[in-house]
This record gives structure tokens, C-alpha cells and sequence, in this order.
């Protein structure tokens, strides 16, 4: 079945530098690909996606690249801040199904 | 903004003993999903839920598994008898409208341990 593999799992940088999380999926089907963040005793809540239709998408200081091609997509976080710090899950569709990564915990320092 | 609610965040169990998970999703959504997560692994799907219908579900839904949502109250998933590799943060979601490109809201996950 379908698998997304999330390269980082933990991911530190500096408060004002950029983050890269990165993804691979394996169903050729897949046409839609969220993004969600879990900051410590919260729930997931959705940040951004990209539909298979193009092949960037950006909302504000997060950048969403996917290549279809590789079957890879990326999430890219600009100038972050304290509150960037959390768990980010990609995830790809399978049907009417989301399947998700193991997540990347990215931790921003001062 | 919507909030899902899970109830317990923390659920120990002897194997072999009944176990349900209680589910309040956004008041207006009408699909409900449960994914499971053991530690330091993927989220995976287990199944949908639409009027009152399992819509669709993975091969991690076992037999043991059941779900439903008794006159619009809490969205369940129950497990009888529960099993040691049902250990597992049990995340409950719920979404407006169907299918995968529409936004899920998660709960912020039941923690079961079955001892």
C-alpha cells in the first residue's frame, strides 16, 4: 500500500533561519498532500497543502514544492520564529484515505 | 477554532478487557475517522464514518474493532477484547465534507495502554 517516509525526524535551527522537512510517497495516484502541525499537548491542526495540479504553494512564510516526477514534496518554513517549534506530519491521499509520515519534530532556538 | 474533543486522554486496560474511545467532533461535520500511532511510527488510517456507515477502513480494522455514533452523541471506537499491539495513541478526526481533500480537525488523541 501506499508509504510516506518523512527524511528529518528532528530538525534545530535558529530563531530567523529556514526550515526544510521533506517527503517521499510512493502511490503515483496520490493528488493531494497536506501538511499538519502538532505543538506539544495539542492536536493536529492543518497548515498547508498542495493539490497534484501544480507544483508550489505558498501562505505567507511557509512554502509547500512538490515534484511529481520524484514523488517527493517539501515543506519550507522562512524566517522562524519560538512558535514554529512543534511536530510536523505530511501526509498523502489514498482514496478517501490520508496517510501520514512519522513526523519531524522541529525545535527553534533563540 | 473547530475543536475535536477526546475523551480519556489516557486509557489503561488489562488484555482481553473491552475498551471504548469517545469521540466529540465538530458540531457541524458529518465524516469521522480513526487513525492510530504507536510510538515513533506512522499515523495510519484504521476507518471512516458517514451516516451511521463504516465507509471505509484499513486492514488494520480488526474484527475486534467497532465504531459508531448513537444519535449524533460521541463518535466511539470500541475494541473487544483488546489485544498487547493495540497499545497505541488513538487520534479521532472529523471533516465537513467527504473525501481526502477536505480539511481534517484531530483530536488530541486517547492514549491507550493494554497491559
Amino acid at each position: 500500500g501506499e508509504k510516506v517516509e518523512q527524511h528529518e525526524s528532528t530538525l534545530s535551527v535558529r530563531e530567523g533561519d529556514s526550515a526544510v522537512i521533506n517527503c517521499t510517497y510512493t502511490d503515483t495516484a496520490s493528488s493531494y498532500f497536506p501538511w499538519y502541525k502538532q505543538e506539544a499537548g495539542k492536536s493536529l491542526h492543518f497548515v498547508i497543502d498542495i493539490r497534484s495540479n501544480v507544483d508550489r504553494k505558498q501562505s505567507q512564510r511557509l512554502t509547500v514544492l512538490l515534484d511529481k516526477k520524484a514523488k517527493r514534496f517539501s515543506l519550507h518554513i522562512t524566517a522562524t520564529q519560538p512558535e514554529d517549534s512543534a511536530i510536523y506530519f505530511c501526509a498523502a491521499s489514498r482514496g478517501r484515505a490520508l496517510i501520514f509520515g512519522t513526523g519531524t519534530t522541529v525545535s527553534v532556538s533563540p | 477554532g473547530p475543536k475535536v474533543l477526546q475523551i480519556p486522554s489516557h486509557q489503561i486496560i488489562d488484555m482481553g478487557q473491552m475498551v471504548t474511545l469517545n469521540c466529540d467532533p465538530v458540531s457541524n461535520h458529518l465524516y469521522f475517522y480513526w487513525y492510530k500511532q504507536i510510538l515513533g511510527q506512522q499515523m495510519e488510517f484504521l476507518v471512516n464514518f458517514y451516516n451511521g456507515k463504516v465507509m471505509e477502513k484499513s486492514k488494520l480494522f480488526k474484527d475486534q474493532f467497532s465504531v459508531e455514533r448513537p444519535d449524533g452523541s460521541y463518535f466511539t471506537l470500541k475494541i473487544q477484547p483488546t489485544a498487547l499491539e493495540d497499545s497505541a495513541v488513538y487520534f479521532c478526526a472529523s471533516s465537513r465534507d467527504w473525501g481526502s481533500q477536505n480539511t481534517l480537525y484531530f483530536g488530541a488523541g486517547t492514549r491507550l495502554s493494554v497491559l
